[in-house]
């Protein structure tokens, strides 16, 4: 799989927009970019993909560049409840494997 | 439409003894992941299950862990032997059969304490 980099951790304050980048300069023409994230104690759960164009759900938008070689995941207000990990994973629909590989993922503390 | 269940949510084991966790995926999903989150760490994968077959069991620890999805029921990541470094959370996660992208929807965990 191609190998995604993450900043280890963010600050916002709540009710503010939040950016969290995601850099994948290696990214292969089939795979998706996916968002997800991990409360305290919580499994992982869902927020977004996509593959090219940008994409916006009630949870989240994803901006994706041009070259597709980064990408952000943009929480339009950030609430106490979104303090996560969030990772981005590369996902390759081409192969057999279907598994999502997590990597170390960014740390959001959202303050008061 | 349940999410993902997964019982128990915690499990106490001497070393030695057996554990058996339990994973029944969503409704419609005939593809299951095991993931293993030790303390202060990300989550690895262990294994990807279909129905009656493992698709890729790479993540798997060699010795003492086996996986099974079978035609009824629920999944089952068994531990035998259990040891002081096996303490984790175990999620299990399951997707649709259809080809294509999509999302994979996560079970709450089970977290696994040997004393």
């Amino acid at each position: 799989d191609a190998k995604t980099t993450q900043p280890n951790s963010m600050e916002s304050n709540e009710e503010e927009p939040v950016h969290l980048p995601c850099n994948h300069s290696t990214i292969s023409g089939t795979d998706y970019i996916h968002w997800y994230r991990q409360l305290p104690s919580q499994g992982p759960e869902y927020v977004i993909h996509g593959l090219t164009s940008n994409v916006n759900n009630r949870m989240a938008s994803l901006a994706i560049a041009e070259d597709r070689k980064s990408s952000t995941l943009i929480l339009h207000r950030a609430t106490l409840r979104d303090a996560a990990v969030y990772y981005c994973i590369l996902r390759d629909v081409s192969g057999s494997a279907r598994q999502l590989t997590f990597g170390s993922g960014t740390q959001l503390t959202v303050l008061p | 439409n349940a999410g993902v269940m997964q019982n128990p949510r915690h499990l106490v084991r001497r070393r030695g003894q057996e554990a058996r966790l339990r994973c029944s995926p969503m409704k419609g999903h005939s593809h299951v992941y095991w993931y293993r989150q030790l303390p202060e760490e990300g989550l690895k994968f262990m294994v990807y299950l279909q129905k009656e077959n493992i698709i890729d069991e790479s993540g798997m620890p060699k010795e003492r862990f086996s996986a099974e999805f079978p035609k009824e029921g629920p999944s089952i990541l068994r531990i035998q032997q259990v040891v002081r470094g096996d303490s984790a959370a175990y999620f299990c996660a399951s997707s649709p059969p259809r080809v294509g992208n999509t999302e994979a929807f996560f079970g709450q965990g089970t977290r696994l304490t040997v004393v």
